[in-house]
């Protein structure tokens, strides 16, 4: 298994809702990632976890709550997100060590806050 | 965090022909950078990578030349393919961090 797959592929919320984002992938990684992506943008790396522990929080804001339940899922939990929150949201994993290859990467979730 | 830019925004190119999508970088302690493609809805994948102390690599359809002394990478695609429609990210990793550029959107026009 070389996929990394996220549900649902696609969300609308409203400002009031709480949902959750879920990622796994299967191939051994110990490092697994959140990114948002706006269109025509690069993604733009929101948490880091190394060995189920969050390693890095780029200064995201607490209405956006990562988990990593296991080794191989890796979830986000959204609350109270604001219209401007809506981007494409991709999970990727890779070897603790980052060489060759650098992140496999999900197909995303679209999330559409209304 | 590492400056990794791209020239150019769009590129247009007609079916069959070759495509250079072009990247420049700042650092010069990168260790590998890494070609990026991503059709719309859908993440980015892989395409080919390129070691630091390497000038050239090839894959199927593919070529990456890097230029060090310009800080300059680049994407050959030969005979361009309505399937090669996407943007592409090139990508370095500078002491096990990673960094995305700015992104080239390609068109191919039939």
């Amino acid at each position: 298994d070389t996929e990394v797959t996220q549900t649902p592929k696609h969300l609308v919320m409203g400002m009031t809702n709480k949902k959750s984002l879920k990622c796994e992938q299967h191939m051994g990684h110990r490092a697994m990632y959140w990114y948002k992506q706006k269109a025509k943008k690069p993604p733009e790396l929101m948490f880091v976890y190394s060995y189920e522990k969050l390693s890095i929080n780029e200064s995201v804001p607490s209405r956006f709550s990562p988990e990593c339940p296991n080794s191989s899922l890796l979830n986000l939990h959204l609350h109270a997100l604001q219209p401007e929150d809506s981007a494409l949201y991709l999970c990727a994993s890779s070897r603790i060590r980052t060489t060759r290859y650098g992140y496999t990467f999900g197909s995303g979730t679209r999330l559409t806050v209304v | 965090g590492e400056s990794v830019g791209l020239h150019l925004p769009t590129l247009s190119v007609q079916e069959g022909d070759n495509s250079i999508i072009n990247c420049a970088y700042s650092n010069s302690a990168s260790d590998y950078f890494i070609w990026y493609k991503q059709e719309s809805g859908k993440g980015p994948q892989f395409i080919i990578d390129i070691r630091s102390n390497m000038d050239k690599r090839q894959g199927q359809r593919v070529t990456v030349l890097l230029n060090k002394t310009v800080k300059h990478l680049s994407l050959q695609i030969a005979a361009t393919q309505p399937g090669d429609s996407a943007v592409y990210f090139c990508a370095e990793i500078v002491s096990n961090q990673f960094y995305f550029g700015t992104g080239t959107s390609l068109t191919v026009i039939p």
